[in-house]
Formats: structure tokens, sequence, C-alpha cells
């Protein structure tokens, strides 16, 4: 099947530690994206990226950091810069244009204490 | 901030169709009107998108307002799995590829 993971579903962590979260895509999808979705909230950009090696910083991209060494996995790095980093992370691929949809994956839960 | 107006909540019975509104004044010529929907914790499922006309497929039908300042999205009978967040999205074609999520739509359908 193709289509998109994330990994893990819940993770939990210590204030002050990084934490990386990952997302595969086996769509061949050549753009890949990480929002971050807090309760009753809409989606909200951290980073995107169009090509290998490529990124660009979304509306909330301060304390988060992202690599795109492959076409198709993009990790999202949390650092312990970011202030609030508990929340829904949703990471997504899509081809290239803006009349193709972005398929989503199941998200992954963190929660930092 | 989001190029899209919808009501916070809505309310449907079973088997009747939901007709869920959005308004998009400031939409340009070549953005596209996508429509998805998130179930409780999980990621958002793509549901319909359109341009100009009309479109219909297996889950729901887009009408597009000929000014294309507004559509709705009906679903035609509606079941209980339908309740969910409905997003209404302009998609932004000069900024990356890239959509912008409002609050969306809460959609109940009550038994």
């Amino acid at each position: 099947d193709g289509g998109i993971t994330q990994s893990p579903k819940y993770l939990f962590r210590k204030e002050g530690q990084n934490v990386t979260l990952s997302c595969e895509q086996n769509l061949n999808h050549d753009a890949m994206y990480w929002y971050r979705q807090d309760p009753g909230q809409g989606l909200r950009l951290i980073y995107y990226s169009q090509i290998v090696n490529d990124f660009q910083k979304g509306d909330i991209a301060e304390g988060y950091s992202v690599s795109r060494e492959k076409k198709e996995s993009f990790p999202l790095t949390v650092t312990s810069a970011q202030k609030n980093p508990t929340a829904f992370y949703l990471c997504a691929s899509s081809i290239l244009g803006a009349s193709y949809e972005q398929y989503f994956g199941p998200g992954t839960r963190l929660t930092v204490t | 901030d989001a190029k899209t107006t919808q009501p916070p909540s809505m309310d449907c019975a079973e088997g009747r169709a939901a007709n869920l509104p959005c308004n998009h004044s400031t939409i340009s010529g070549n953005e596209y009107v996508y429509w998805y929907r998130q179930i409780h914790s999980q990621g958002p499922q793509y549901i319909i998108h359109g341009l100009k006309n009309n479109e219909t497929n297996e889950m729901a039908s887009l009408i597009i307002t000929e000014d294309r300042k507004s559509s709705t999205l009906i679903l035609p009978h509606a079941t209980l799995r339908d309740t969910a967040v409905y997003y209404c999205i302009v998609r932004v074609a000069n900024y990356g590829q890239n959509f912008v999520f409002g609050p969306g739509t809460r959609l109940s359908v009550l038994p």
C-alpha cells in the first residue's frame, strides 16, 4: 500500500531534550511538509521541502529543524529551543503543482514534561 | 491568516444531506478550493477540490459560485462516520505548494 507513515504515534520527552519525529512516504512525491496542530486549532506549517536537499521555513519554524537527504524521508527535530513543543505533529506529501492534493500521515502526538 | 471563513459548528441528521458553506471572497483566479476533513486525532483526509466548475466524486460534491467567492461542500447522505472537522482551503499558489488551514467547521451527524 502506498502512503505516509509517521512513527511513533505517541512520544514523551523531558523538557530540554531534542526529539526527532519520523516521516516516510512511498508515493514518489517530490514535496513534503510538516504541520503542527494544537487542541481546537487548525494546522500551522512548520517546514516544507519541494526537492531533496532543499527546504523552506513555514510560519512557525523557530525551534524546529528538518533534513531532506532522501526523497522519501523528511524527519523533523523538535529542539529544546521550542518553547511549547507539546502538540500533534502531522506530515504530508504531494506532487508539485497547485492542482494536486496533499496526503497526510496519521500524526505523532508529542508530550514534553 | 486563513483566506476562508467557515461556521465553527453544524449539526446534521443521519441520512440527510450535509451542506457546509465556505466564504473565500478574496480568492484569485488561479487558486483552487480544497476541502479536507479530520476525524479526531487522525491526519486530515482529502475530500475534493475545484477551480471553477462544480465537482463530484464518491465522497462529496463541491458547488462553487459563479463569482468564486463562496462554495458549498455537500455530503449527500451523511452517516455517523462523517462526524469530523471540515476544512475549506484556498490553495496559496504563490507560497510554495502550501495549504493554509483555518479552524474549520465541526460537523456533528446526529442519529
